[in-house]
């Protein structure tokens, strides 16, 4: 079974621009989750999407926002980018079968964000 | 707020050595207490993880040891080896349709 799939891989952006990343969870999953990692503040969550809704969302400004598309992909979309925002953005699929977050979350390699 | 502090920041150990890696937390909420391990370039992948039932979890050569009234849990690798060195964080979530909140991270060193 194919894992979780991010592209891009890398991005390099101007400050002001906006960027659309993509994640393709594995098979069968229905929940996707999306998360900022930084060397200074580690992985924090920034939105969770289960069957096409926003489910949870983290203390992200507005600028952040994704959707999930009827077969599960996600996108999520940064607006209006600053310096602050390079980063790695992970993004992690899960069956969710439950329906709780408590099922495993698998990660993809994320894309590398670096913004200038 | 952190909700899950993670320490140390940084370790070296010797070759088949213990790693010990400690977590705490203050929601007496959580009761989903994973760990994942990352390597440079790839994304978090799960290792092991425990409930607040059971009070030591293992497999193979990583434990996980939880403290319920302490509110700390850790992660022991018996018999470190090169292959282990990685970044590791511990996690929990509450139950429902929560998010997991993630400790900060352990860069682990197992030198030869």
């Amino acid at each position: 079974k194919a894992g979780v799939t991010q592209t891009p891989r890398y991005l390099i952006k101007t400050r002001g621009q906006q960027v659309t990343l993509s994640c393709s969870p594995i098979s069968g999953h229905r929940s996707v989750s999306w998360y900022q990692q930084t060397p200074g503040q580690g992985l924090q969550f920034l939105f969770e999407y289960f069957s096409e809704t926003q489910r949870n969302k983290g203390n992200f400004p507005g600028r952040f926002s994704g959707r999930q598309f009827s077969n599960s992909r996600s996108e999520m979309n940064v607006s209006t980018l600053e310096l602050g925002d390079s980063a790695l953005y992970l993004c992690a699929s899960s069956l969710a079968a439950s329906g709780g977050t408590t099922d495993t979350q698998y990660f993809g390699p994320g894309t590398r964000l670096t913004v200038l | 707020q952190q909700q899950v502090k993670q320490s140390p920041q940084s370790l070296i150990v010797q070759k088949g050595g213990i790693s010990i890696i400690n977590c705490a937390y203050e929601n007496t909420a959580f009761d989903y207490f994973p760990w994942y391990q990352q390597f440079p370039g790839k994304g978090p992948a799960l290792l092991i993880a425990i409930r607040p039932d059971v009070s030591e979890k293992k497999e193979g050569r990583f434990t996980i040891s939880f403290n319920k009234s302490a509110k700390q849990f850790s992660l022991h690798i018996m018999d470190s080896q090169p292959g282990d060195s990685a970044t590791y964080f511990c996690a929990a979530s509450s139950p429902g349709n929560t998010p997991l909140v993630f400790g900060k991270g352990t860069r682990l060193s197992v030198i030869a």
